[in-house]
């Protein structure tokens, strides 16, 4: 991923509110996708996964969309909570390979 | 569920000292990747491993080194350390042979270079 130092994107919604996180990747060989969330000082915590087969899928209050054409995935949070506050990340992998490549996260902050 | 167990969780060296951390996997994983996390970073991929061999290489300095062992716990070696080696260190693991082939981190090991 790109150095952002500490300056990292920030999306900030109302409680309740729908939350939508974008990602850009650059391997048009990727065809594995993941986001995860990343509370302060712990580790990064699977959220869900996507193939590059799918286009679209959907888990218990968050989605999220493949689009391979411009690469860019999304991460969709319903009803967004005061627990969702943190940062998110994405990350792809190609088949073959052991190395899964991050992309800049977003600070979701949730207001009350 | 057991998780990627990393130990020391907070570490403190003094430059060009020499520091080891330590990951152990989930219980029947058996490939391990190592990620560095500088404050408000990226996690940036450092090297893995599968089955015991070194399987991709990230942007691991010269001055570090990793294995995995024959239980499957990994050890990743930093020497000659600089301040801007201070960050939080992750493990994760996962298991191939797994259509999806998720990778679950570790909660890291912080350390700090004074």
């Amino acid at each position: 991923g790109e150095n952002v130092g500490l300056h990292l994107p920030t999306l900030s919604v109302q409680e309740g509110d729908n939350s939508i996180i974008n990602c850009a990747y650059s391997n048009s060989a990727s065809d594995y996708f993941i986001w995860y969330k990343q509370e302060s000082g712990k580790g990064p915590q699977f959220i869900i996964d996507i193939r590059s087969n799918m286009d679209k899928r959907q888990g218990q209050r968050v989605t999220v969309l493949l689009n391979k054409t411009v690469k860019h995935l999304s991460l969709q949070i319903a009803a967004t909570q005061p627990g969702d506050s943190a940062v998110y990340f994405c990350a792809d992998t190609t088949s073959g390979t052991y190395k899964y490549i991050f992309g800049t996260g977003t600070r979701l902050k949730v207001l009350a | 569920a057991a998780g990627v167990i990393q130990s020391p969780r907070h570490l403190i060296k003094e430059k060009r000292e020499t520091a080891t951390l330590k990951c152990y996997p989930i219980p029947r994983h058996d490939t391990v990747y190592w990620y560095q996390q500088g404050p408000g970073q990226d996690p940036q991929f450092l090297i893995s491993f599968y089955e015991k061999m070194q399987s991709d290489k990230g942007s691991i300095p010269d001055r570090f080194s990793a294995q995995q062992f024959s239980d499957y716990h990994s050890e990743l070696n930093m020497s000659s350390l600089e301040l801007g080696d201070s960050a939080l260190y992750f493990c994760a693991s996962s298991q191939r042979g797994i259509a999806e082939n998720t990778i679950y981190f570790g909660e890291g090991s912080w350390l700090t270079v004074v």
